[in-house]
C-alpha cells in the first residue's frame, strides 16, 4: 500500500500564483526525496531532504521536512507555465536497499 | 552513456506474447530499478539490482515477471504470456549506489498489450 500521502491530487493555478503539495506519511520518514515529471515525461528528481525542519531552495521552489519527519512540502512561488506537471514525493521509509516508494503525486496545470 | 537509455519506446504485444524491455543504466551506477507507471499513479516497485544480483525483487507481480542484469550493467525485464493488465510505462532508473541517494530515470517503455 501507499506509504506516503499526496495531496491535493489536482491543482490549477494562473501563472504567477503560488502553489503548494503536502506530503505526509503516519509514520517517521527516514528522508524524503522529490520528483517532477512533466506531461509524456519520465520523473526527474529534484531533491533529498534528511534533517528534522530541514528547508532548502531551488529558485522559486521551497522544500520543506517536518519537524517530526512526517509530513514535506513542496512550494512554487510565482508559477510559470514550465512548471506544469505531476509532483510526486518518494521515501525509502529507511530501508538500505534503495527502493524507493512514491505517493501518487500532485497534477499541476497553470494557465497563462 | 549520459543517462539511462531504454528500449523500445513503445511496444505493442499481443496477449499471451512475450516480451523483452532493454535499460542501459548511467555508466558507474551499481544500482538499478525497475517500476512501472499506470496513468494517474505514481511509479510501483518490482525489483532492484545492485551488481549483478537481484537484491529485492518482491515488487515482481508474479512469475511471468523476470529481470536478469547479467555483467551489472544492462538490465532486461522480461514478461511472459502478457496480459491486458501489464499494460503499462515500464520504468528504468539507476543511481550512484541505492539509499540516499536521488534515482535518474530514463524515459519509460509504453507497453500496451492488445
Amino acid at each position: 500500500g501507499q506509504q506516503v500521502m499526496q495531496i491535493p491530487q489536482y491543482q490549477h493555478v494562473q501563472e504567477g500564483e503560488d502553489f503548494t503539495t503536502y506530503c505526509n506519511s503516519s509514520t517517521t520518514l527516514s528522508n524524503i526525496q522529490w520528483y517532477k515529471q512533466r506531461p509524456g515525461g519520465h520523473p526527474v528528481f529534484l531533491i533529498q531532504l534528511v534533517k528534522s525542519g530541514e528547508v532548502k531552495k531551488q529558485k522559486r521552489l521551497t522544500f520543506q521536512f517536518g519537524e517530526a519527519k512526517k509530513n514535506s512540502s513542496l512550494h512554487i512561488t510565482a508559477t510559470q507555465t514550465t512548471d506544469v506537471g505531476t509532483y510526486f514525493c518518494a521515501t525509502d521509509r529507511g530501508s538500505t536497499l534503495g527502493r524507493l516508494y512514491f505517493g501518487r503525486g500532485t497534477q499541476l496545470t497553470v494557465w497563462p | 552513456g549520459a543517462g539511462v537509455s531504454q528500449t523500445p519506446s513503445n511496444k505493442v504485444t499481443e496477449k499471451g506474447k512475450y516480451v523483452e524491455l532493454r535499460c542501459d543504466p548511467i555508466s558507474g551506477h551499481t544500482a538499478l530499478y525497475w517500476y512501472r507507471q499506470s496513468l494517474g499513479q505514481g511509479p510501483e516497485f518490482l525489483i532492484y539490482f545492485q551488481g549483478t544480483g537481484a537484491a529485492d525483487d518482491s515488487g515482481l507481480p508474479n512469475d511471468r515477471f523476470f529481470a536478469v542484469r547479467p555483467e551489472g550493467s544492462v538490465s532486461t525485464l522480461k514478461i511472459q504470456r502478457t496480459e491486458r493488465g501489464d499494460s503499462a510505462v515500464y520504468l528504468c532508473a539507476s543511481s550512484v549506489q541505492g539509499q540516499g541517494y536521488g534515482y535518474t530515470f530514463g524515459s519509460g517503455t509504453r507497453l500496451t498489450v492488445v
